[in-house]
C-alpha cells in the first residue's frame, strides 16, 4: 500500500525568506511523486513530479523537490518566497496502472506574511 | 477555454435530496477522476474511469453513483444527500497510460464544487 506524510500542518514564513514543506512517502512499489498546490477556493494545480531521472525536480514557480530513496523523502524548497505563495500544497504518490488515483497527503498551509 | 469544468460551482440543498455534479474535460483524455475535500482539506479518490469503464470504487456509499456518457463527461449524482455529504468535490482528468506514456500522467484538475448539506 502506498501513504503519504506532511509532517507540518502549517507553515508560516516571512516574505523573501526560505521554505521547506515535507513530505515522506511509503511504497512497497515504484515510486511516482508530485506536489499540488491549492489556492482559496481554487481546484489543485501542478507544481511539480518525479516519475524517474535526475532527483532534484524543478517545477513552476521557482519550486524544487528532490526526492530521496534511502529517507523515503520528498521534500519541497523554495529559496525566496513571495506574499502569492500562500496556498495548500499537497504532496500525492502514484501507482502506475490505468485510472490509478493520487494517494494524497493532508496538506500544508503555507502562510506567507510581509 | 477552461480544461475541466465542473457544474454547478455551489450546491446548497437540503438533506435528503437528489443532485448531480457535472464535469467536462476538453483536454482529449482518456481517464477522469472524482476527490472528495473534507472540511479539514483532506482529499480522497471516490472514483476513476477510464474511456468509460469503471477502474476505482472507492469505499463510498451506494447513494453515489458515477456515470460516463463518454470520454469527456464524468458526472456525479448523489442520492438522499446526508449531512456529512457536505465537501468540495473535484473532478480530473488525464492521459491514458500506453507504451510510449509509461508513466503516470499528470491529473488536471476542475475548479471543485462546493456542497453543502442543510
Amino acid at each position: 500500500a502506498q501513504s503519504v506524510t506532511q509532517l507540518d500542518s502549517q507553515v508560516p514564513v516571512f516574505e523573501e525568506a526560505p521554505v521547506e514543506l515535507r513530505c515522506n512517502y511509503s511504497s512497497s512499489v515504484s515510486v511516482y511523486l508530485f506536489w499540488y498546490v491549492q489556492y482559496p477556493n481554487q481546484g489543485l494545480q501542478l507544481l511539480l513530479k518525479y516519475l524517474s531521472g535526475s532527483t532534484l525536480v524543478k517545477g513552476i514557480n521557482g519550486f524544487e523537490a528532490e526526492f530521496n530513496k534511502s529517507q523515503t523523502s520528498f521534500h519541497l524548497r523554495k529559496p525566496s518566497v513571495h506574499i502569492s505563495d500562500t496556498a495548500e500544497y499537497f504532496c500525492a504518490v502514484s501507482g502506475n496502472q490505468a485510472g490509478t488515483a493520487l494517494i494524497f497527503g493532508k496538506g500544508t498551509t503555507l502562510s506567507v506574511s510581509s | 477555454d477552461t480544461a475541466v469544468s465542473q457544474t454547478p460551482k455551489y450546491l446548497v440543498t437540503q438533506m435528503g435530496n437528489d443532485k448531480s455534479i457535472k464535469c467536462e474535460q476538453n483536454l482529449g483524455h482518456d481517464t477522469m477522476y472524482w476527490y472528495k475535500q473534507d472540511s479539514k482539506k483532506f482529499l480522497k479518490i471516490m472514483f476513476s474511469y477510464n474511456n468509460k469503464e469503471l477502474i476505482i470504487n472507492e469505499t463510498v456509499p451506494n447513494r453515489f453513483s458515477p456515470k460516463s456518457p463518454d470520454k469527456a463527461h464524468l458526472n456525479l449524482h448523489i442520492n438522499s444527500l446526508e449531512l456529512g455529504d457536505s465537501a468540495v468535490y473535484f473532478c480530473a482528468s488525464s492521459q491514458e497510460l500506453s507504451r510510449t506514456r509509461r508513466f503516470p500522467q499528470t491529473q488536471y484538475f476542475g475548479p471543485g464544487t462546493r456542497l453543502l448539506v442543510l
